[in-house]
């Protein structure tokens, strides 16, 4: 069975300065998926980016990147220019992408407090 | 397109109680998977479904059932409420391929 860990709890950055979360997953899979969700106090579930394992280069969305090293099995989140609305639990979360098994397998998550 | 409904939004039971979370999704994805929410637990997957007809236990089954009718619908049922079984419930749902799941907006449930 897969396992995703973030082994910070809780993260705090001044507005307008960047911040990295960090996710490692453990698996025996070669194939897969790996994301970041946001959670906000809403409690709605949003997809923030997505990174396949077979790609080498590291997805971007705007502000959001992240740092991918197959070979250590990590996955951290960088967002740069962090803005209040960014405050939010944020999830690391992995998906097979083999045939069979489904659905996603969810780190615990990190508090990311926005500093005004 | 209203995305993935779930329904109730709030529900309060009694300990022994049965009922259905509804799950809903109008993007004709082939995947759906319900999971729950504990303070400081993350998300855990209950059951998932790949297709109408076929679901699969996840990390968490025990005191749930689901069935898979149709492509749209993905009800997830407690047969005998248990105050263990208090948390936030969500449905999502994925096209094959590459993409993520999109969520529903979670259903929060209290067994007394």
């Amino acid at each position: 069975a897969q396992t995703v860990t973030q082994s910070q709890p809780e993260m705090s950055v001044q507005e307008a300065e960047t911040v990295t979360l960090s996710c490692t997953y453990d698996t025996s899979e070669s194939d897969y998926y790996l994301f970041w969700y946001k959670q906000p106090p809403s409690r709605q579930m949003i997809l923030v980016i997505r990174q396949e394992a077979y790609k080498q280069q590291n997805a971007t969305e705007n502000r959001f990147s992240v740092n991918f090293q197959k070979a250590a099995k990590s996955f951290s989140l960088k967002i740069s220019d962090s803005q209040l609305g960014d405050a939010a639990m944020y999830f690391c979360a992995y998906r097979s992408a083999g045939g069979g098994a489904d659905g996603l397998t969810f780190g615990k998550g990190t508090h990311l407090i926005i500093q005004p | 397109n209203a995305g993935v409904t779930q329904t109730p939004k709030f529900q309060v039971l009694k300990t022994g109680q049965s009922m259905t979370l509804q799950c809903a999704q109008d993007m004709n994805h082939e995947y759906m998977s319900w999971y729950r929410q504990d303070p400081g637990m993350g998300l855990r997957l209950i059951h998932y479904s790949v297709g109408a007809g076929i679901t699969d236990q996840g990390e968490v089954p025990n005191g749930y059932n689901v069935s898979r009718s149709t492509t749209e619908d993905f009800p997830l049922r407690l047969l005998s409420a248990a105050p263990s079984q208090t948390s936030v419930y969500f449905c999502a749902s994925r096209l094959q391929g590459t993409g993520g799941y999109t969520f529903g907006s979670g259903t929060r449930l209290t067994v007394v």
